[in-house]
This record gives structure tokens, C-alpha cells and sequence, in this order.
């Protein structure tokens, strides 16, 4: 069956990077793009952005540039999401999810804390 | 504030019908075959209802259905059950953005 299986909480102080992982399994990799989500307590999702899983191309949604790294490692059918200079308002829970428009398999979220 | 409209909240008892409706505009609901529902459980992560307006993913229960009239789609549950007492949030592609947008959710609770 199609599992996302995504890296363990994190805390960090504002200003320092974090990288997050996705691992994907039951279903072949290079096939599906895996979109990242970021959902803020008491809100409702929103999409991040994407990365093509054959080609590595990645689109960044309005708010999600620069900072935001998508990338991924085919060997290990994983996908990475880096945040750099981190920011108090980047604290939220961030999901991966498999295929754009229909975000059908999800992970099971990350949390991260940005706080000094 | 979210780019789709959704009601707070919705409730209704066990057995009977809700709809949770979706307003946006002809650069996304309206003008799109991509519009999906999901619910989530607190603490847990968004499990995908319905997808592409009525298209239900294997093992969802038929008891969930989608729609759309112009520029606002609906998630009618019939024969409601305690479990389906969560939140729900309606997606659709967006033409502005060029990315999937999101509703502010909705929180159905199961008297």
C-alpha cells in the first residue's frame, strides 16, 4: 500500500534551517510529483509548492520562494523540504503529499517550532 | 483568510444528511474539473473524500458525494455516523496562483 513516511518533530531558534523528509513506498517513485503543505494551527491547509519526481523541477507557490527548498533523492524514494532563515510565522505542521490537484496519500505531518 | 469560503461549522444528528458548501470564483471552482474534499481528525493528517468534483478514491464510503453549481461546490454526507464528526476542508486549482488553494474548513459535529 501507498505510504508517505515523514521525518520526526523539530525545534528550532529563528534564523537556522531546517530539512525535512519524506519517504515514499508502494507505488513507483519517479511517477507521481510530491507536493509539500504547510497547515497552521486553527487554519486550514496551504499548498507550498511541488517537485516533479522524474525531472526534479519544482514550482513554488505565491510566499514559498527563496527560503524554501524542495529536492529529492530517487534512490531512496525521498523527498526533502528545507526552510532556511527561519521565522517565528514558519511554526506549523508540514505535510508531504502525493500528486498535485489531488494530494490523494499524505504523510503523517511534521511539526515545527520556530521559537528562540 | 483562506481563498475558498467555507461555514465554520455544520451539525446535524445520526442518520440524517449535511452539505458543506465551497465558494470561490471562475478562476478556480467555477472554471475547474480540480476540486476535492478532505477530512481530518484533529491530530491527524487530511485523508482525501472526494476528488475532481464526484470522483469518491477506493474505500470511501458512498456516503460522501461531491457537486458544484457555478462557482461553488458542496460535500453532502448522508446517513451520518459519530466517526464522520471532523473537520473538512474543500481544495480546488487556482488559475491565479497556478497552485491548489484551500478552504478555511469546516467543523461538522455529530449531535
Amino acid at each position: 500500500q501507498v505510504q508517505l513516511v515523514q521525518s520526526g518533530s523539530e525545534l528550532r531558534k529563528p534564523g537556522a534551517s531546517v530539512k525535512v523528509s519524506c519517504k515514499a513506498s508502494g507505488y513507483i517513485f519517479n511517477t507521481k510529483s510530491l507536493v509539500w503543505v504547510r497547515q497552521v494551527p486553527g487554519q486550514g491547509p496551504e499548498c507550498m509548492g511541488w517537485i516533479n519526481a522524474n525531472t526534479g523541477d519544482t514550482t513554488h507557490a505565491q510566499g514559498f520562494t527563496g527560503r524554501f527548498v524542495f529536492s529529492l533523492d530517487a534512490s531512496v524514494s525521498t523527498a526533502y523540504l528545507q526552510i532556511n532563515n527561519l521565522e517565528p510565522g514558519d511554526t506549523g505542521v508540514y505535510y508531504c503529499a502525493r500528486e498535485i490537484l489531488r494530494f490523494d496519500y499524505w504523510g503523517q505531518g511534521t511539526l515545527i517550532t520556530v521559537s528562540s | 483568510q483562506s481563498a475558498l469560503s467555507q461555514p465554520a461549522s455544520v451539525s446535524g444528528s445520526p442518520g440524517q444528511s449535511i452539505t458543506i458548501s465551497c465558494s470561490g470564483s471562475s478562476s478556480d471552482v467555477g472554471g475547474y474539473k480540480y476540486v476535492s474534499w478532505y477530512q481530518q481528525h484533529p491530530g491527524n493528517a487530511p485523508t482525501l473524500m472526494i476528488y475532481e468534483v464526484t470522483s469518491r478514491p477506493s474505500g470511501i464510503s458512498n456516503r460522501f458525494s461531491g457537486s458544484k453549481s457555478g462557482n461553488t461546490a458542496s460535500l453532502t454526507i448522508s446517513g451520518l455516523q459519530a466517526e464522520d464528526e471532523a473537520y473538512y476542508y474543500c481544495s480546488s486549482y487556482s488559475s491565479t496562483t497556478n497552485t491548489a488553494i484551500f478552504g478555511g474548513g469546516t467543523k461538522l459535529t455529530v449531535l
